[in-house]
């Protein structure tokens, strides 16, 4: 069982903030790295795969990074607003043929 | 295009009960998962699939059967349901199995309730 840890676990912040939260998860056999959306009552939905260290990848107002030797990606969200609001999980993926998710860092925008 | 489909939505089955949770997709992809989500832990996999008539185990496998007979359908069977199987089940198909920067499609979830 490997361990992939999200943090923190919850964040409310005031639309237009900036913030930022962190995956971290075994350096060792990496070979992907995703990042999912996942709003209230709806499914998962990918937002990014890396692959490569120092990988960064940008959609709109949400960036990611990834630092495969350390074992950590960040994903950014520039001046939140409140349809920002969802879960993120990240999920990583090793040589094998699964996905190791984590628990998922809840993102509250107040308007 | 539907995606990935789940059925039923919801399910309320009584301990000992058997039920199959059915998945479908209809974009030829040759990989298929079984997730379950439980509050305070991430998705888990629970069995998966690189294509027709292959599966194997994945983190939690106890308690389930699957199998593929085709590419589109990936059935998980709970043979004599208990309430530690109380859950919320994800579907989820990508592309290629041997290619995991592949995105996962998540279906819309099946929330099955054992008493």
């Amino acid at each position: 069982i490997l361990n992939v840890e999200q943090s923190p676990q919850s964040l409310h912040v005031q639309e237009g903030d900036s913030t930022n939260f962190t995956c971290s998860f075994p350096s060792s056999n990496f070979y992907a790295l995703h990042w999912y959306r996942w709003e209230t009552a709806k499914s998962p939905k990918a937002l990014f795969v890396m692959t490569l260290n120092g990988d960064e990848k940008k959609k709109g107002r949400i960036s990611a990074t990834l630092n495969t030797k350390e074992g950590y990606s960040y994903l950014y969200i520039k001046g939140s607003q409140p349809e920002d609001s969802a879960t993120y999980l990240c999920a990583f993926a090793n040589t094998g043929n699964q996905f190791y998710f984590g628990t998922g860092t809840s993102l509250t925008v107040i308007p | 295009n539907a995606g990935v489909t789940q059925t039923p939505k919801f399910q309320v089955l009584k301990t000992g009960q058997s039920m199959t949770l059915q998945c479908a997709q209809d974009m030829n992809h040759e990989y298929m998962s079984w997730y379950r989500q439980d509050p305070g832990m991430g998705l888990r996999l629970i069995h998966y699939s690189v294509g027709a008539g292959i599966t194997d185990q994945g983190e939690v496998p106890n308690g389930y059967n699957v199998s593929r007979s085709t590419t589109e359908d990936f059935p998980l069977r709970l043979l004599s349901a208990a309430p530690s199987q109380t859950s919320v089940y994800f579907c989820a198909s990508s592309y290629s199995p041997g290619e995991r920067t592949d995105t996962q499609y998540f279906g819309p979830g099946t929330r099955l309730t054992v008493l």
